[in-house]
């Protein structure tokens, strides 16, 4: 199984000020073929489902603020939040496609400072 | 447009059989491509992936609980139904559903969830 690691747990962020978020696959998601990296991120406030932010490792979906962003290819990656919002405390996560069984990170929780 | 919502017991007994319900509107099970698929979320912890269930008829489970899933369709009805032998307190947890398609590979949208408590 492909193992997914967040880091950090948790971070305080002040207002306005950038949120960054890791996520470190066991195995490369990068499929040679297509060159995509088959990472999502996905964003989960209290009592909501989770929502896709990022797809393939780094595209935007739609109706995200363009505050977000994701990064990096491989086994590294990287979600941004360019300049924190109160609307975006909640919890993130990675999750990879690249084969089953599907895997999702451990979790990331975004507070405000 | 497309929804998905869980049905299922709120709360089973410890070795009980859970059976979960998925019912879906605004796609076809049917159509190439295409995916339903079960997580789960123990209260304050992270996201668990169970088992998905192909256009195709083929089905993918979760390692670690394998031996204790079951994941099937009812096409009459629009629903995908999971079933999980063998409850344990630490099975207590949100359990979602939600669409996954192949020219892609994750989940969306996800249903409201359903809280499943297990305790005797």
């Amino acid at each position: 199984d492909i193992v997914m690691t967040q880091s950090p747990d948790s971070l305080a962020v002040s207002l306005g000020e950038r949120a960054t978020i890791n996520c470190k696959s066991s195995q490369s998601l990068l499929y040679s073929s297509n060159n995509k990296n088959y990472l999502v991120w996905y964003q989960q406030k209290p009592g909501q489902p989770p929502k896709v932010l990022i797809y393939w490792a780094s595209t935007r979906e739609s109706g995200v603020p363009d505050r977000f962003s994701g990064s990096g290819s491989g086994t590294d990656f990287t979600l941004t939040i360019s300049s924190l919002q109160a609307e975006d405390v909640a919890v993130y996560y990675c999750q990879q496609y690249y084969s089953p069984p599907l895997t999702f990170g451990g979790g990331t929780k975004v507070e405000i400072k | 447009q497309i929804t998905l919502k869980e049905s299922g017991p709120a709360l089973v007994k410890p070795t009980q059989t859970l059976t979960l319900t998925c019912t879906f509107s605004g796609f076809s099970l049917s159509t190439n491509g295409v995916g339903v698929g079960w997580i789960r979320q123990p209260p304050g912890k992270a996201l668990e992936w169970l088992a998905l269930f192909y256009w195709n008829e083929d089905k993918r489970y979760s390692s670690s609980l394998k031996n204790r899933l079951t994941i099937r369709k009812d096409t009459s009805r629009n629903q995908v139904v999971l079933t999980m032998t063998n409850m344990d307190p630490v099975d207590t947890a949100s359990y979602y559903c939600a669409l996954w398609r192949t020219e892609g590979g994750w989940f969306d949208p996800w249903g409201q969830g359903t809280l499943v408590t297990v305790s005797s």
